[in-house]
C-alpha cells in the first residue's frame, strides 16, 4: 500500500481537461515538492513536472501541476490520445527518509 | 546526449547476489546525484537508493537496506548496485535515473532513466 494515494484511472475525451490527484501527509506532500511522472508501456518513465508545478524542458504547457496542503494535482488540457499512459506523482517522505510513489494512475482517451 | 544504459541483470535463485551497472555518458557524472528504481513486473515504480555527487551521502528504502549497496566508479563515469542476499519480491526492472539539475538533491526528482534491465530472483 503506497503512502501516497492516487486514483487507479481517470479519462476524457479528446480536447477535455482531466485532472488527477495525489494525496500524501505533513511529513512528505506538506513539506516538500512533489514531482510527476508519465510512463508508457513498454517503456521508462519521464518526468513532466517538478517542484509542484515546473515543467522540464520538452513538456508541452497542456500538462500543469499544483499543490495545495499535503495534496497535488497533475492535470492535462486539450487531452489528446497520446496522453494515454500512467502518472505516478513522487516525493520525499522526511518520516521514512526516502522518495515514495504513488501506485499510478491510468489515463485513459476516450 | 545524456545516455544512461544498465547491464548485469539476469536470473539469480533466491539468497544469490547480483551486480548492477549503469554506463553514463552525455554528462558529468560525477556532478550529479545518481539513483537506482525499480518496477516489478505489472507493478507501479519503487525507489531503491540514491548517491550523492562526492559518494559521503547514501540513502537506501528500508526493505534493501543491508543487503543492497550503490557505488560509483573512481572516474565517475558509472553506477553500480550490488544487490546480496536476494529475495523473489526483488525480482523488477532496475533503472539507473540521474538528477534533472547538478545543484539538486532531491532524489524524488529524476531527470533521466535508462531503459533498465530485469533482475529475476527465482529458483
Amino acid at each position: 500500500q503506497s503512502v501516497l494515494t492516487q486514483p487507479p484511472s481517470a479519462s476524457g475525451t479528446p480536447g477535455q481537461r482531466v485532472s488527477m490527484s495525489c494525496s500524501g501527509s505533513t511529513s512528505n506532500i506538506g513539506t516538500r515538492g512533489v514531482a510527476w511522472y508519465q510512463q508508457f508501456p513498454g517503456t521508462a518513465p519521464k518526468l513532466v513536472i517538478y517542484d509542484n508545478d515546473k515543467r522540464p524542458s520538452g513538456v508541452p504547457d497542456r500538462l500543469s501541476g499544483s499543490k495545495s496542503g499535503t495534496s497535488a494535482s497533475l492535470a492535462v488540457s486539450g487531452l489528446q490520445s497520446e496522453d494515454e499512459a500512467i502518472y505516478y506523482c513522487a516525493t520525499w517522505d522526511d518520516s521514512l527518509d526516502g522518495v515514495i510513489f504513488g501506485a499510478g494512475t491510468k489515463l485513459t482517451v476516450l | 546526449e545524456v545516455q544512461l544504459v544498465e547491464s548485469g541483470g539476469g536470473l539469480v535463485r533466491p539468497g544469490g547476489s547480483l551486480t548492477l551497472s549503469c554506463s553514463t555518458s552525455g554528462f558529468f557524472s560525477s556532478i550529479y546525484a545518481m539513483s537506482w528504481l525499480r518496477q516489478a513486473p505489472g507493478r507501479g515504480l519503487e525507489w531503491v537508493a540514491s548517491i550523492r555527487p562526492g559518494g559521503r551521502f547514501i540513502f537506501y528504502t528500508d526493505s534493501v537496506k543491508g543487503r543492497f549497496t550503490i557505488s560509483r566508479d573512481s572516474g565517475k563515469t558509472s553506477l553500480s548496485l550490488q544487490m546480496n542476499s536476494l529475495r523473489a519480491e526483488d525480482t523488477a526492472i532496475y533503472y539507473c535515473a540521474r538528477a534533472l539539475t547538478s545543484d539538486r538533491a532531491d532524489y524524488a526528482v529524476q531527470g533521466y532513466w535508462g531503459r533498465g534491465t530485469l533482475v529475476t530472483v527465482s529458483s
